[in-house]
């Protein structure tokens, strides 16, 4: 049981490229969530999936992309990268809709040039 | 919406010495409340919860904290650190299906 997994670990992009984020989890979880974290800033939501199939923008959408692919994964794109897009992103998940403890992944480094 | 403040942005205690993180939210109805603490370089760890019933909640690590529903504080408290507790610590309030809001958080320094 992985729990909540990220790839990459890692990566550096520069201005105008293009990638996507992935995130899995294996508990069955039904909710899912993408958040990026800046120094002094703590954490703020992305986007958001409550179920399969459904996806809702959080505080700070804008440059990015989602898909909840079926139940377990739930990827993020960028699909041109700014410098301002340079973050620590992690993907958690929940059980149910919410009242429940966010899992987190271990979170992925990136870097836009 | 809701949200939350951590006031203290860096605080800094003496091994062994009492610790207190301030958290101060705001929402509309009954909030579920956590506090998560993060490690240099790694993932975000839960170290308590309150949803509903006892205000006092214990977590793990030796980690408490208290809801005060009229001062819309949750507060987390240790008696006494170790340097292993130095880390960045968040607050965070649930107010329905679209997620957490994080506070800031608070960067703990333990001097030796």
């Amino acid at each position: 049981n992985a729990g909540v997994t990220q790839t990459p670990k890692f990566q550096v992009l520069k201005t105008g490229q293009s990638m996507t984020l992935q995130c899995a989890q294996d508990m069955n979880h039904n909710s899912m969530y993408w958040y990026r974290q800046d120094p002094g800033m703590g954490l703020r939501l992305i986007y958001y999936s409550a179920s399969e199939g459904t996806t809702d923008k959080g505080e700070v959408p804008n440059g990015y992309n989602v898909s909840r692919l079926n139940k377990r994964e739930f990827s993020l794109r960028l699909e041109s990268a700014a410098p301002s897009q340079t973050s620590v992103y992690f993907c958690a998940s929940i059980p149910g809709q919410w009242a429940y403890e966010q899992y987190f992944g271990p979170g992925t480094r990136l870097t836009v040039t | 919406a809701q949200s939350v403040t951590q006031p203290d942005i860096h605080i800094t205690v003496s091994e062994g010495a009492s610790l207190e993180l301030r958290c101060n939210y705001s929402y509309g109805a009954t909030p579920y409340l956590f506090w998560y603490v993060q490690s240099p370089g790694q993932g975000l760890q839960l170290l308590l919860k309150y949803f509903s019933g006892d205000t006092l909640v214990q977590g793990i690590k030796g980690f408490e904290a208290e809801f005060k529903r009229s001062q819309s504080s949750f507060n987390l408290r240790k008696p006494s650190v170790h340097w292993s507790d130095a880390a960045e610590y968040f607050c965070a309030v649930e107010g329905g299906a679209d997620g957490l809001t994080f506070g800031k958080g608070t960067h703990l320094i333990i001097q030796p």
